[in-house]
């Protein structure tokens, strides 16, 4: 299995640019997370999506974040327009969860964006 | 609103020697738990998880143990290696009525530095 994937790995932008971020879940997975980190706030849950449906997304910043998942092997997060705050690392991760009440499983990390807003 | 949180920011231990990383929860609620391994430049990587079901789960030297009377869960890491150098962050799940258990809460790290 190729895990999950995220591009691109480095992105290095201007204040006031769109920047989107892109991810494929592992196959099989229905569950979908974008978290932020960095050194001051540390791992941030950002927003999840269960059945491509967005679940919560109390952790989203502000109106300038936005994240969409069209169908169940892909996913993006949009920032419009970037600020220099906005630099960290952004990270994916997908899990498998059985129904509404399903239990919580493993959740599968990608190898991260780190994003650099000048 | 919940919480995680590791005991230690740091910790050095001389290669060879077990190491142990604690954390505490806030959420009497959560019945899954999972430590996660950070190296540099890479995203989490999944060490070992729990269930509050169990008190102890072993892994290939890890060891997890799970105290819900305090709320409390630690990692051990037996004979240290300098592979074993990293940030390790601890993790519970956000368990609500709504049983939304999809949701970790996690905490801030510990970074594992091993001697030769």
């Amino acid at each position: 299995d190729a895990g999950v994937i995220q591009s691109p790995r480095h992105e290095v932008t201007e204040m006031g640019q769109e920047v989107t971020l892109r991810c494929k879940p592992i196959s099989g997975h229905n569950s979908l997370f974008w978290y932020r980190q960095t050194m001051m706030r540390g791992l941030e849950l950002l927003i999840y999506f269960n059945n491509n449906v967005p679940i919560d997304d109390s952790g989203m910043p502000e109106d300038r974040f936005s994240a969409k998942m069209p169908n169940a092997s892909f996913s993006t997060l949009k920032i419009q327009p970037s600020e220099p705050r906005d630099s960290a690392v952004y990270f994916c991760a997908s899990t498998m969860k059985i129904g509404d009440r399903g239990r919580s499983d493993t959740q599968y990390f990608g190898p991260g964006t780190r994003l650099t807003v000048l | 609103g919940e919480s995680v949180g590791l005991h230690l920011p740091t910790l050095s231990v001389q290669e060879g020697d077990n190491s142990i990383i604690n954390c505490a929860y806030s959420n009497s609620a959560s019945d899954y738990f999972i430590w996660y391994k950070q190296e540099s430049g890479k995203g989490p990587q999944f060490i070992i998880d729990i269930r509050s079901n169990m008190d102890k789960r072993q892994g290939q030297r890890v060891t997890v143990l799970l105290n819900k009377t305090v709320k409390h869960l630690s990692l051990q890491i037996a004979a240290t290696q300098p592979g074993d150098s990293a940030v390790y962050f601890c993790a519970a799940n956000n368990a609500d009525r709504y049983n939304q258990g999809g949701k970790l809460i996690f905490g801030q790290g510990t970074e594992l530095s091993v001697k030769p």
